[in-house]
């Protein structure tokens, strides 16, 4: 079965960067793209960035735009998200997800990274 | 970037009563790309609805989608207890891929 599954909580102060993993089995790592979301306390998901692993190409939200690297490694069919420049509102639980064949929706989720910004 | 405005914010409901929730986009969307999910408390977003009207794997009848361009709507049907969530839409047309700001739906 498809499972995502993230790296643990982390906590850092401003200014800091922090690099979350997701490392995928159950699929074929190449054949569908990986997208990080990200939910801050009491708000809705806001979209991040998306990859593609067959090649590393990646489509990041504006309001990411710079702050934000995706990355991927195939030989251990694991993605991650690398945010520069933290920020207290940058205080979230950052999910990986991804679609299903012929679905335009997220199927499939992490189980979710808490990070915490806070000096 | 498209902007979805959910209403209500907060319904409130008893079991056995539909739920009618609406999501209004800033334009239209593409495909009509149009997804829902279910978020109960500490978990992550279950998808409900793709494509403004396709049921995702295992969601049950009573989950419903329509609507097309600007303006959908997610019915809900005899309301059960464990209904009681935070809905949300999310376009998948253009990107940035965003989401709505949410529906808390209470089960009375």
């Amino acid at each position: 079965q498809v499972q995502l599954v993230q790296s643990g909580a982390e906590v850092k102060k401003p200014g800091a960067s922090v690099k979350v993993s997701c490392k995928t089995s159950g699929y074929t790592f190449i054949s569908y793209h990986v997208n990080w979301v990200r939910q801050a306390p009491g708000q809705g998901p806001e979209w991040m960035g998306i990859i593609n692993p067959a090649d590393g190409n990646t489509n990041k939200s504006p309001q990411f735009q710079g702050r934000v690297t995706i990355t991927r490694d195939t030989s251990t069919s694991t993605v991650y998200m690398e945010l520069s420049g933290l920020r207290p509102e940058d205080t979230a639980i950052y999910f990986c997800a991804r679609v299903a064949t012929g679905v335009k929706g997220f199927v499939h989720w992490g189980q979710g990274t808490l990070v915490t910004v806070s000096s | 970037d498209i902007v979805l405005t959910q209403s209500p914010g907060t319904l409130s409901l008893s079991p056995g009563e539909r739920a009618t929730l609406s999501c209004r986009a800033s334009q239209n969307i593409n495909n009509n790309y149009l997804a829902w999910y279910q978020q109960r408390f500490g978990q992550a977003p279950r998808l409900l609805i793709y494509g403004a009207t396709n049921r995702a794997t295992g969601i049950p009848d009573r989950f419903s989608g329509s609507g097309s361009g600007t303006d959908f709507t997610l019915t809900i049907d005899r309301l059960e207890p464990e209904d009681c969530a935070v809905y949300y839409c999310q376009q998948f047309g253009t990107s940035p891929y965003t989401f709505g700001q949410g529906t808390k739906l209470e089960i009375k």
